[in-house]
């Protein structure tokens, strides 16, 4: 198993462009969900998926969609990037009903300028 | 939203040295998590606390969940250099969603 693979590690942006930041695992894990990670900021939640086809909201969601076609893919979009959004980006993903936390990704470090 | 209380921010000791951490919340969990992420990858699950008042050790590593669950601390015995890194706590309640500390930064001289 590779677990939780995110694609690309780095990137950078220019002001207005937009990328999708890939996310895959290969566990069968129902629950998928996408961080940002600021320095001293610890994790927020941006959006997060309980299975294929159905996707919410976490705590930052501004500037970002997802979708959730199929169990294996997670997939994050920027649609008009912002320096604000210039962050380390983590998947990862859970399997139901456990309480273990969470597998993450190694992520993606993005940098809008 | 939620927020957990993490501290220290950082830490700078001596290799051999013990270290303690600690996470707080005005929320009650249900579960209690340590993570410890490497300069370039994600974070790694390190210990799960399941009980109020439960102690649970893996290797050098031990950590509480407090008795009112709404803190949880993390204690490292003996560090040695590969310890650095960021260590997290996280809180998860009912469902599926962990709420995360700011993270504790930790450097060993050796």
């Amino acid at each position: 198993n590779a677990g939780v693979t995110q694609t690309p590690k780095f990137r950078i942006l220019k002001i207005g462009q937009s990328m999708t930041l890939q996310c895959t695992q290969d566990m069968n894990h129902n629950y998928m969900y996408w961080y940002r990670q600021d320095p001293g900021m610890g994790l927020k939640l941006i959006y997060y998926s309980v299975g294929a086809g159905i996707t919410d909201k976490g705590e930052v969601p501004n500037g970002y969609n997802v979708s959730r076609s199929t169990t294996e893919d997670f997939p994050l979009r920027l649609e008009l990037a912002a320096p604000s959004q210039t962050s380390v980006y983590f998947c990862a993903s859970l399997p139901p009903g456990s309480n273990y936390g969470y597998t993450f990704g190694s992520g993606t470090r993005l940098t809008v300028v | 939203g939620q927020q957990l209380n993490q501290s220290p921010q950082s830490m700078f000791i001596q290799e051999g040295e013990d270290v303690s951490m600690n996470c707080t919340s005005s929320s009650i969990f249900n579960t209690w998590l340590w993570y410890k992420q490497d300069p370039g990858e994600g974070p790694v699950l390190l210990i799960a606390l399941y009980k109020a008042g439960e102690l649970t050790s893996n290797g050098r590593l031990t950590a509480q969940f407090g008795i009112t669950r709404k803190d949880s601390f993390l204690n490292i015995s003996a560090s040695i250099p590969s310890d650095v890194g960021i260590y997290f706590c996280a809180g998860q309640r009912n469902g599926n969603k962990l709420v995360f500390g700011a993270g504790t930064i930790l450097r060993v001289k050796s």
